[in-house]
């Protein structure tokens, strides 16, 4: 079975200061997509960044960055430069190519602080 | 614009009836999903289909039901079984088979009140 989870319920950081969101999965699949959403107030999901695991290279987006450390089966997300505009639910979600479906975590809320 | 409808955003059901969640996509994705969440508890799998005319069972699919007659439609259908049906429901597609890699699309949500 694949699992997601995310330890930390809440967080918060000051504005322009840096957090790191934990995430761990464990899956018996080596084909699979790990990724980060945000859902803001609205409640609309939105991808953040995406892992192939099979590159080693840790995926960045502006002041989006993660940590993929395979063989620890962990993907933290580094948020730089916090902005008002990132205090939002975060979810750590991992995709498998055997069962083609989507297992989410559950979430983490950050707040930033102005 | 190319995205995913959910209708209608917030949804009022007296005990006992069913009720269906619309969801409907222009994006020419082969699959759909449909989702549950709760506070505290993420989002929860319901049903998914990676194709016309199949669908199979999430984590949570006891008192639910679905129907994927058409590529861009993929309806929920919360039924009277449901023991617990007033939640937030999100509907997802992504490209599927053809692009494994690709990250789910989301819907906007609807909110559903058993009173």
């Amino acid at each position: 079975a694949q699992t997601v989870t995310q330890s930390q319920p809440e967080m918060s950081v000051q504005e322009a200061e840096t957090v790191t969101l934990s995430c761990t999965y464990d899956t018996s699949e080596n084909n699979y997509y790990l990724f980060w959403y945000k859902q803001p107030p609205s409640r609309q999901m939105i991808l953040v960044i995406r892992q192939e695991a099979y590159k080693q290279q840790n995926a960045t987006e502006n002041r989006f960055s993660v940590n993929f450390q395979k063989a620890a089966k962990s993907f933290s997300l580094k948020i730089s430069d916090s902005q008002l505009g990132d205090t939002a639910m975060y979810f750590c979600a991992l995709f498998t190519s055997g069962t083609y479906k989507y297992i989410f975590g559950t979430g983490t809320r950050l707040k930033v602080l102005a | 614009d190319g995205g995913i409808t959910q209708s209608p955003k917030y949804l009022f059901r007296k005990e006992g009836q069913n009720v269906t969640l619309s969801c409907e996509q222009n994006l020419n994705h082969d699959a759909m999903y449909w989702y549950r969440q709760d506070p505290g508890q993420g989002l929860r799998l319901i049903y998914y289909s990676q194709i016309v005319n199949d669908f199979q069972k999430g984590d949570i699919a006891e008192g639910y039901s679905v129907s994927r007659e058409k590529k861009e439609s993929f309806p929920l259908t919360v039924t009277s079984a449901q023991k617990n049906p007033t939640a937030f429901y999100l509907c997802a597609s992504s490209m599927g088979l053809l692009l494994k890699n690709t990250e789910a699309f989301f819907g906007q949500g609807t909110r559903l009140t058993v009173v």
